[in-house]
């Protein structure tokens, strides 16, 4: 049973315009939300994250935003540039005492900027 | 400074033998991590290590994996008598203990298992 969910596997967005990234999840036990950016043959890279207890966090071009009553997040980023092009990865951490460094990650969204 | 290295980049190998993947973390971090990205699927936690000892090893798929880092730093992941549904990028991740939910990652070893 997938925990977390990212239902659009692409998504493309012109240059300049907003890009949004959507991510759902059932586990109330989460408590930690990240999201990670990966380029073909690399590993994935860390962008920004967000607490249970915030419901916003912005880094730059990049925002997050947490609805926990419909455990729905998702990923700003504007305005969007070709470099952005990436499949980005929405992950989560379960509080759950001695199990805390686990993250569960989603499939994966494809963002494509054309120019 | 260096990121996390994973060495082969690319491995190939015949159904029926072991392999084994390893992992460099970055200097300091006492927390490594093994997932895999098997195709068209987010990434799976295999196992986790503190220091040398790895408190959880349920991510592990069957018996026929095994882990193991030495001098709290490198690490490797070993796969006994592969089979075809082992094909998989297996990347590693290291963090510091106190940021262990900022996980920072290698570029992955590809196994082909033909």
């Amino acid at each position: 049973d997938q925990q977390v969910k990212q239902n659009s596997p692409s998504l493309s967005v012109q240059e300049g315009r907003i890009s949004i990234l959507n991510c759902d999840y059932t586990n109330s036990m989460f408590d930690y939300f990240l999201w990670y950016k990966k380029y073909p043959a690399e590993g994935p890279t860390f962008l920004i994250s967000i607490s249970s207890i915030k419901d916003k966090n912005e880094d730059g071009r990049f925002t997050v935003f947490l609805n926990k009553s419909a455990k729905h997040l998702s990923l700003h980023i504007v305005p969007s540039q070709p470099g952005d092009s990436a499949v980005y990865f929405c992950a989560a951490r379960e509080d759950s005492g001695g199990s805390n460094y686990k993250l569960t990650f989603g499939k994966g969204t494809l963002l494509t900027v054309n120019p | 400074g260096a990121g996390v290295s994973q060495s082969p980049s690319n491995k190939v190998t015949e159904k029926g033998k072991d392999v084994e993947l390893r992992c460099d973390p970055i200097s300091g971090h006492t927390a490594l991590y093994w997932y895999r990205q098997s195709l068209g699927q987010g990434l799976e936690f295999l196992i986790y290590f503190q220091g040398n000892s790895a408190p959880d090893k349920s991510g592990l798929p069957s018996d026929r994996f095994s882990a193991e880092r030495t001098g709290g730093s490198v690490s490797t992941l070993t796969i006994q008598r592969t089979q075809q549904e082992d094909s998989a990028v297996y990347l590693c991740a290291s963090s510091f203990d106190r940021k262990f939910y900022e996980q920072y990652f290698g570029p992955g070893t590809r196994l082909t298992v033909t």
